[in-house]
């Protein structure tokens, strides 16, 4: 069954302390996969995306993701976290299918400490 | 310009009632999706048209009803609602070929009482 799994319901880091969102994915086929964040009351906005070469892919506000097919893992990381960064955070995976639709990961509510 | 907006952003009603939801997206997107998201913050899938056509319709209630009239737009008419359909949906949108995530809409608070 295709599924992804986002171990850490709740994390809290220190403003300026490196961050690490972990997603574990399940999929039969080669997967797409997706980094989302949802600021309070927004929609989700796509921060990165990984499909094919080079498994370290950068995103925007700073953001990178790590693909290990190994590990069926696709980890969410930035160096030094801002005040700002604080959202819930969405792991999903999809194929070539031509519908296009998305899996989600159940989300990691990311709290930023002053 | 909003890229994918959503209609009413809160809508409050009673159990019983008819409502809709309207999406339109000015991206030129070829797919749009319903997804709903629960009181657990859980995004799943419930419907989604490319060019008018319905590709996705995932196991949900018949009480809901997607409607496309053209591809830029899709809305979603609920049936006889219940307190278990209180979410928040989301319309998202994404241009045809697997390398396109979606754009999302800011999403329509439901809440049923």
């Amino acid at each position: 069954a295709q599924s992804v799994t986002q171990p850490d319901i709740h994390i809290t880091v220190s403003e300026g302390a490196s961050l690490e969102l972990r997603c574990n994915y399940s999929y039969g086929a080669t997967p797409y996969l997706f980094w989302y964040v949802q600021s309070p009351g927004q929609g989700l906005q796509l921060l990165l995306k990984y499909f094919s070469g080079d498994t370290l892919v950068q995103g925007i506000k700073g953001f990178e993701a790590e693909f290990k097919r190994s590990q069926s893992s696709f980890n969410l990381r930035k160096p030094s976290v801002h005040w700002s960064d604080a959202a819930e955070y969405f792991c999903a995976v999809g194929g070539s299918s031509n519908t296009g639709k998305l899996i989600f990961g159940q989300g990691t509510t990311l709290q930023v400490k002053p | 310009d909003t890229a994918v907006s959503q209609t009413p952003k809160y809508l409050v009603t009673q159990m019983g009632n008819d409502k809709s939801i309207k999406c339109e997206q000015n991206l030129g997107h070829d797919t749009m999706y319903w997804y709903k998201q629960d009181s657990k913050k859980f995004l799943k899938i419930m419907f989604s048209y490319n060019n008018k056509e319905l590709i996705i319709n995932e196991t949900v209630p018949n009480r809901f009803s997607p409607k496309s009239p053209d591809k830029a737009h899709l809305n979603l008419h609920i049936n006889s609602l219940e307190l278990g359909d209180s979410a928040v949906y989301f319309c998202a949108s994404r241009k045809d070929g697997a390398l396109y995530g979606y754009t999302f809409g800011s999403g329509t608070r439901l809440t049923v009482v």
